[in-house]
């Protein structure tokens, strides 16, 4: 069975200070790793695929990396807009249509 | 262009009650899904569709039903809500089944 392991479950930042949320997976197969991004009361809002282990993607202040075993959510110099819950999902061969996801990381930034 | 719409927002249902959720996309997508999410759980999908007048089981679909009777429209049926349905549900849609799924806002539901 595919699992998705996201650590940790709550962080808390200064405003400015840079850290790593990780998504840690056990697949058969995988096809792609989304992450994706959910404020208070809306739905998840996507931000990167990756889909083979190296590879890298950044946008603004984020950075999302992949290895055969997890991916890592590089966040440098976080701003309080930065604060969500930032979740995890993983796409297999067995099964294409279908997103597994992670627990999700609440990520709060003071300022 | 909306993305993906859900109605209603919010709604209660008291238990033995049915009700419909609309989900609404214009991006000319063929997959969509429903998900719900609960609290100290991923988000779990409920059923799919992998084009207009199909409909597939996902991982817990139990108590629900689904239709995709237009390609831009895919509707969640509550037949008798039990208190276990309460929950927020998310609608998605992706171009195609290896492409970015897009979601809606989510419907929160609360079944007395």
């Amino acid at each position: 069975e595919d699992q998705v392991t996201q650590s940790p479950e709550a962080l808390r930042l200064q405003e400015g200070e840079s850290s790593s949320l990780n998504c840690s997976y056990t697949v058969s197969g995988l096809r792609g790793l989304f992450w994706y991004r959910q404020d208070p009361g809306k739905g998840p809002e996507f931000l990167f695929t990756l889909y083979s282990a190296g590879e890298e993607k950044e946008k603004e202040r984020l950075k999302a990396t992949l290895t055969k075993k997890e991916s890592f959510l590089h966040i440098t110099a976080p701003k309080p807009e930065d604060s969500a819950t930032y979740l995890c999902a993983v796409q297999t061969g067995r099964s294409n249509y279908k997103l597994t996801f992670g627990k999700g990381t609440l990520l709060t930034v003071n300022p | 262009n909306a993305g993906v719409t859900q109605t209603p927002k919010f709604r209660v249902l008291k238990t033995g009650q049915s009700m419909t959720l609309l989900c609404a996309q214009d991006m000319n997508h063929e997959y969509m899904y429903w998900y719900r999410q609960d609290p100290g759980m991923g988000l779990r999908l409920i059923h799919y569709s992998v084009g207009e007048g199909t409909t597939a089981k996902g991982e817990v679909p139990d108590g629900y039903n689904v239709s995709r009777l237009k390609k831009q429209n895919f509707l969640l049926g509550l037949e008798s809500a039990a208190p276990s349905q309460t929950s927020v549900y998310f609608c998605a849609s992706s171009r195609s089944e290896q492409e970015t799924q897009y979601f809606g806002p989510g419907t929160r539901l609360l079944v007395l």
